[in-house]
């Protein structure tokens, strides 16, 4: 069985920073690539970050770039998010997702978690 | 970047068929999916490449895809289908994975 388990949320204080952590297990973690999605109290679906299988491809949204780094460590079946400057539009339940790799949907998802962005 | 709309809500009869639109200009060059996502879970895949279900997803949800408008129908709605839809596609233009706004569909 596929799990995603996302680890890392809480309440950090605005220009602070968090690192996000995802345990994948049931699928060759590095054979596929990974996303995260985020999702703001009572808003819809927000992209976040890609990377690729070995770690060396990135992308980002515009509304995280140069703020947030995607990694993975494939020994470890972990993903990983740093997230700097934090502001209070990031707040939101923080996704990770496999991607499958022909038509680029997500096809796995963890149960999220919580970043609270506040003083 | 590239923008997918949907509507906010949309609301239908118990037994009734449900659509719900994703639009944009030539969306028809883009592989298309779907998720459905209810209160305080995680979403699931509903349809991938525009009108395939993943295994264990009823027949009841069904896809298409015009030249601008990708259109996900429920047929014979339970309530248990209230929850929200949300459209997707990769821009592989712009490398950027981008969703709609989603529809919260309503069974009266």
């Amino acid at each position: 069985e596929v799990q995603l388990v996302e680890s890392g949320g809480g309440l950090v204080q605005p220009g602070g920073s968090l690192r996000l952590s995802c345990a994948a297990s049931g699928f060759t973690f590095s054979s596929s690539e990974m996303s995260w999605v985020r999702q703001a109290p009572g808003k819809g679906l927000e992209w976040v970050s890609y990377i690729g299988r070995s770690g060396s491809t990135f992308y980002y949204a515009d509304s995280v770039k140069g703020r947030f780094t995607v990694s993975r460590d494939n020994a470890k079946n972990s993903l990983y998010l740093q997230m700097n400057s934090l502001r209070a539009e990031d707040t939101a339940v923080y996704y990770c997702a496999s991607i499958n790799g022909t038509y680029y949907f997500f096809d796995f998802w963890g149960q999220g978690t919580l970043v609270t962005v506040s003083s | 970047s590239y923008v997918l709309t949907q509507p906010p809500s949309v609301s239908v009869a118990p037994g009734q068929t449900a659509s719900i639109t994703c639009g944009e200009d030539n969306i028809g060059s883009y592989s298309v999916h779907w998720y459905q996502q209810k209160p305080g879970q995680a979403p699931v895949l509903l349809v991938y490449d525009d009108s395939d279900r993943p295994s264990g997803i009823p027949e009841r949800f069904s896809a298409s895809k015009s030249v601008n408008t990708a259109t996900l129908t429920i047929s014979r709605v339970e309530a248990g289908d209230e929850a929200d839809y949300y459209c997707q596609v990769w821009d592989a233009t712009s490398d950027l994975q981008v969703f709609g706004g989603g529809t919260k569909l309503t069974v009266l």
